[in-house]
């Protein structure tokens, strides 16, 4: 049973640019969340599908925005990139009914020179 | 609106010696708590989880937390520290609804980097 995959794993990116990064959930879930992990930081809430709508939001600017598809996966696309973006960007999958936490992928590691 | 504190950036210990890493919350609703640990270079995987049900929750590789509502507590301990515990540790607190499930937004704590000495 595959987990949560993200791709790319790792991308270099210069300031200006746009990124999307992608995730497909563990098998049986449905909703997927994203998170940007600084260095030396927890993990912080941008925001989480379910059923192809933003559900919630954290506090995040207007430049970061997702999708979520017909098949639960999602992308989160980052525009006009900042220096302060580099970080490790998390997807986290799980079931809206059924309860046992959330499933992460390993991540894509954001670097913007 | 919800808070977590990790009262320790760092913790080391022996192998073989116990292990806590201490967690403090804040929640306006019934929360749902839970560890997760990091290696280097991975993502995150979840070691244990409360949700309103056994106070005492126990997780994989023999970590164990306790629910304390009055203390607002979620502490982490191991009886016995092992080489391949060394890692970040992270409490999280979500909302839970009045079923126990768990759901939307994770917050977490700074992390607690755990170091295991020979």
């Amino acid at each position: 049973d595959a987990g949560v995959t993200q791709s790319p794993t790792h991308l270099i990116k210069t300031r200006g640019q746009q990124v999307t990064l992608r995730c497909s959930p563990k098998s049986g879930h449905d909703t997927v969340s994203w998170y940007q992990q600084a260095l030396g930081q927890g993990p912080q809430f941008i925001f989480q599908y379910y059923e192809e709508e933003e559900r919630q939001r954290g506090n995040f600017p207007d430049r970061f925005s997702g999708h979520q598809f017909p098949n639960y996966s999602s992308e989160l696309n980052v525009n006009a990139l900042l220096l302060g973006d580099s970080a490790l960007y998390l997807c986290a999958s799980s079931a809206e009914i059924a309860n046992y936490g959330y499933t992460f992928g390993s991540g894509t590691r954001l670097t913007v020179v | 609106a919800q808070s977590v504190t990790q009262l320790d950036s760092h913790v080391s210990v022996s192998e073989g010696t116990p292990v806590l890493l201490r967690c403090n919350y804040s929640s306006s609703y019934s929360p749902s708590l839970f560890w997760y640990v990091q290696h280097p270079n991975k993502g995150l995987q979840l070691l244990l989880k409360y949700t309103s049900a056994a106070t005492l929750v126990k997780g994989i590789n023999g970590f164990e937390a306790e629910f304390k509502k009055s203390e607002t507590s979620f502490h982490l301990t191991k009886p016995s520290a092992h080489m391949s515990d060394a890692a970040e540790y992270f409490c999280v607190v979500t909302r839970a609804n009045a079923g126990g499930t768990s759901y939307g937004k994770l917050t977490f704590g700074q992390g607690t980097i755990l170091t295991v000495h020979p």
